[in-house]
């Protein structure tokens, strides 16, 4: 079975700083991976997702990840965070031939001014 | 247009009630689901619909039952609500049912039961 890793729980950044929200996974093959953004008090909105092909993908809101087969982790990063990106962050792993998502733990992200 | 939308976004009961949570997507997708999100912000699936067909049904107590009259709705009944039933619940749908599917998500209900 997968399982998903975000070992930070809480992650207070100035604003104009960057940002990078770690995430392992695990699991027998390579997986599809997908980070979503929570913002206070609203659902699940997808940042970026990988499948195959070029290992550092390109999201929306300046966010990009990088897949690293041999450390298994799909990092988040974005290098100037601004006041808005405060909101809960989920690392989601699904296999290629399931559509059952499985979850981490998320990483709350605050942003000071 | 909202792409998945829930009703209620906030329901307050006493324990023991029974409630129904609605779900609505309008993006023609073939699958929908429901998720609990519980007060550490762990989402877990509850339940995958295909097409008017229950396809997932994780570890959720049989007081739980959700019913999809069609593709684009996917209801939550639940029947003598206990305390731990305080959650939010999203719904979600998808496109098809393969594999690094997006997953679109509703604004979710926030369940308080007292």
């Amino acid at each position: 079975a997968q399982s998903v890793t975000q070992p930070d729980i809480h992650i207070t950044v100035s604003e104009g700083a960057s940002l990078e929200l770690r995430c392992n996974y695990s699991y027998g093959a390579t997986p599809y991976l997908f980070w979503y953004v929570q913002s206070p008090g609203q659902g699940l909105q997808l940042l970026l997702k990988y499948f195959s092909g070029d290992t550092l993908v390109q999201g929306i809101k300046g966010f990009e990840a990088e897949f690293k087969r041999s450390q298994s982790s799909f990092n988040l990063r974005k290098p100037s965070v601004h006041w808005s990106d405060a909101a809960e962050y989920f690392c989601a792993v699904g296999p290629f031939n399931d559509y059952k998502l499985s979850f981490g733990a998320g990483t709350t992200v605050t942003v000071r001014a | 247009d909202t792409a998945v939308s829930q009703t209620p976004k906030y329901l307050v009961t006493q324990m023991g009630n029974d409630k129904s949570i609605k779900c609505e997507q309008n993006l023609g997708h073939d699958t929908m689901y429901w998720y609990k999100q519980d007060s550490k912000k762990f989402l877990k699936i509850m339940f995958s619909y295909n097409n008017k067909e229950l396809i997932i049904n994780e570890t959720v107590p049989n007081r739980f039952s959700p019913k999809s009259p069609d593709k684009a709705h996917l209801n939550l009944h639940i029947n003598s609500l206990e305390l731990g039933d305080s959650a939010v619940y999203f719904c979600a749908s998808s496109l098809g049912q393969g594999g690094g599917e997006t997953q679109y998500f509703g604004p979710g209900t926030r369940l308080l039961v007292l």
